[in-house]
């Protein structure tokens, strides 16, 4: 089955700043790639997704790139805010299952 | 707006109880999906449906049961709670698997502690 693996499991940076949270999958069937965002106490909420068939999506400050290749995808945050502050879960969508890796709890420092 | 609700926020159950998390979507969603999420292992799937009693395996599903007798509402049982079912339990909801609209919708979790 599907594995998706996610780093760094924590990362802090100065406001202002970029952010980027790595992730890979195993499968090279999967084609569906979310993004979900949870902050403290709340529940997980999709940010952004890409397809297999793009290889780069943006939307405002965050921004989504796909190798489908080296089978890894990526999220890149820029100029980030401290509201950006969360858990962030990648996911992969193998036939009919959405697998989660790890997630990445992002802080940023005013 | 979305909603998935579910019954219980808090919930303190002992060891060996049958226990029951409810779970409801107002969306008339056909996919309806049960996970749990500790520290350091993200979202783990337990089970999940796709239609009226129909349900699928996820990764985990030892020490679970499920049942979905009508669309919008989708239950997981622990048949005899234990310890290490002591988690955050989150459902989730979504329309049929499609090119365009493969968005979670999640509950706000039971938080469960077995005793």
């Amino acid at each position: 089955g599907e594995n998706v693996e996610q780093h760094p499991s924590t990362l802090s940076v100065q406001e202002g700043d970029s952010a980027v949270i790595k992730c890979t999958y195993s499968d090279s069937a999967s084609n569906y790639f979310p993004w979900y965002k949870q902050e403290l106490g709340k529940r997980p909420q999709l940010i952004i997704d890409i397809r297999s068939n793009v290889g780069e999506k943006k939307d405002q400050r965050i921004a989504v790139t796909l190798n489908k290749t080296a089978k890894h995808f990526s999220l890149h945050i820029t100029e980030t805010q401290p509201e950006d502050s969360a858990v962030y879960f990648c996911a992969a969508r193998n036939t009919d299952k959405l697998i989660f890796g790890t997630g990445t709890r992002l802080q940023v420092f005013p | 707006d979305v909603k998935v609700t579910q019954s219980s926020r808090y919930l303190v159950k002992r060891t060996g109880e049958k226990v029951f998390l409810e779970c409801v979507q107002d969306m008339d969603h056909e996919n309806m999906f049960w996970y749990r999420q500790d520290p350091g292992l993200g979202l783990r799937l337990i089970y999940f449906s796709y239609d009226v009693k129909m349900k699928e395996k996820g990764d985990i599903p030892e020490g679970y049961s499920v049942s979905r007798e009508k669309k919008e509402r989708f239950s997981l049982i622990l048949e005899s709670a234990s310890t290490n079912q002591t988690s955050m339990y989150l459902c989730a909801s979504s329309f049929a698997t499609a090119a365009t609209n493969e968005k979670l919708f999640f509950g706000s979790g039971t938080q469960l502690s077995v005793l």
